[in-house]
C-alpha cells in the first residue's frame, strides 16, 4: 500500500542552524500539507501546498519556514534559523483529490530537537 | 475560532469492552470529520473520515457518529483488543470557502486495553 515516507526520523540541532525535512508523499496525490506535534500537545496545522504554491498557512508558518517541491517526488520543509521551541514533531501528509472531502495520509514524522 | 475537545482524555479498559471515544468541536461550519490513531513516536494513521453530509461510517470493530449541528462525534470501538491500546485523535476540517481548510486536532484520548 502506498505511504507518505519522511526522513530523517530524527534531527538534532543548534539553535539558529538551517534544517530541511523531507517528505515523499503518495505518488499520484496532489495536496501537500505540513504540521507540528509539540511534545503533549496538539498536532497542528502549518501550511497546505498545491499546484507548486503555499494554499494556506497557519500563524506558525512564519517568514523563518518555507515549503519547496523541489522535483516530482519531494516536497521539503526548511527553517531557516531553528529555534528551541522549534523542537516537536513533523508530519507530512498528502492528499489526492480536489475535494475538500479527501483523507490525508500522515507520514511518520521527524523528530526535531533544537539545542 | 474552531476548537476540538476530546474526552475522556485517558481511558483504562479490560480485554473485551466496547467502548465509546467523545468529540466535540465548536463550529458546526466543517466539511468533514476524521478520527486517527497515533502509537507512541509514530506517525497518525487514518481509521475513518465523516463527511458532513454523512451520520455514520464503520471499518470493522469500529464506528464513527457525526451529529454536526450538536457539534459532536463519538468512536465506538467493539471488543477491545490489547492491540487497540494508541491514542485517538480526533480532527475536523474546516469550512474554508476556495481553499484547502486545515485540519483542527483535538488533544486526543489515550487508550490502553489490558490482557
Amino acid at each position: 500500500e502506498p505511504e507518505v515516507t519522511q526522513t530523517p526520523s530524527h534531527q538534532v540541532t543548534q539553535m539558529g542552524q538551517e534544517v530541511i525535512l523531507r517528505c515523499v508523499p503518495i505518488s499520484n496525490h496532489l495536496y501537500f500539507y505540513w504540521y507540528r506535534q509539540i511534545l503533549g500537545q496538539k498536532v497542528e496545522f502549518l501550511v497546505s501546498f498545491y499546484n507548486n504554491e503555499i494554499s494556506e498557512k497557519s500563524e506558525i508558518f512564519d517568514d523563518q519556514f518555507s515549503v519547496e517541491r523541489p522535483d516530482g517526488s519531494n516536497f521539503t520543509l526548511k527553517i531557516r534559523s531553528t529555534k528551541l521551541e522549534d523542537s516537536a514533531m513533523y508530519f507530512c501528509a498528502s492528499s489526492e483529490a480536489l475535494a475538500h472531502g479527501e483523507t490525508q495520509y500522515f507520514g511518520p514524522g521527524t523528530r526535531l530537537l533544537v539545542l | 475560532k474552531q476548537e476540538v475537545t476530546q474526552i475522556p482524555a485517558a481511558l483504562s479498559v479490560p480485554e473485551g469492552e466496547n467502548l465509546v471515544l467523545n468529540c466535540s468541536f465548536t463550529d458546526s461550519a466543517i466539511y468533514n470529520l476524521q478520527w486517527f490513531r497515533q502509537d507512541p513516536g509514530k506517525g497518525l494513521t487514518s481509521l475513518l473520515l465523516i463527511q458532513s453530509s454523512q451520520r455514520e461510517q464503520t471499518s470493522g470493530r469500529l464506528n464513527a457518529s457525526l451529529d454536526k449541528s450538536s457539534g459532536r462525534s463519538t468512536l465506538y470501538i467493539a471488543a477491545s483488543q490489547p492491540g487497540d491500546s494508541a491514542t485517538y485523535l480526533c480532527a475536523v476540517r474546516e469550512w474554508a470557502g476556495g481553499s484547502q481548510g486545515n485540519l483542527i486536532f483535538g488533544k486526543g484520548t489515550k487508550l490502553s486495553v489490558k490482557p
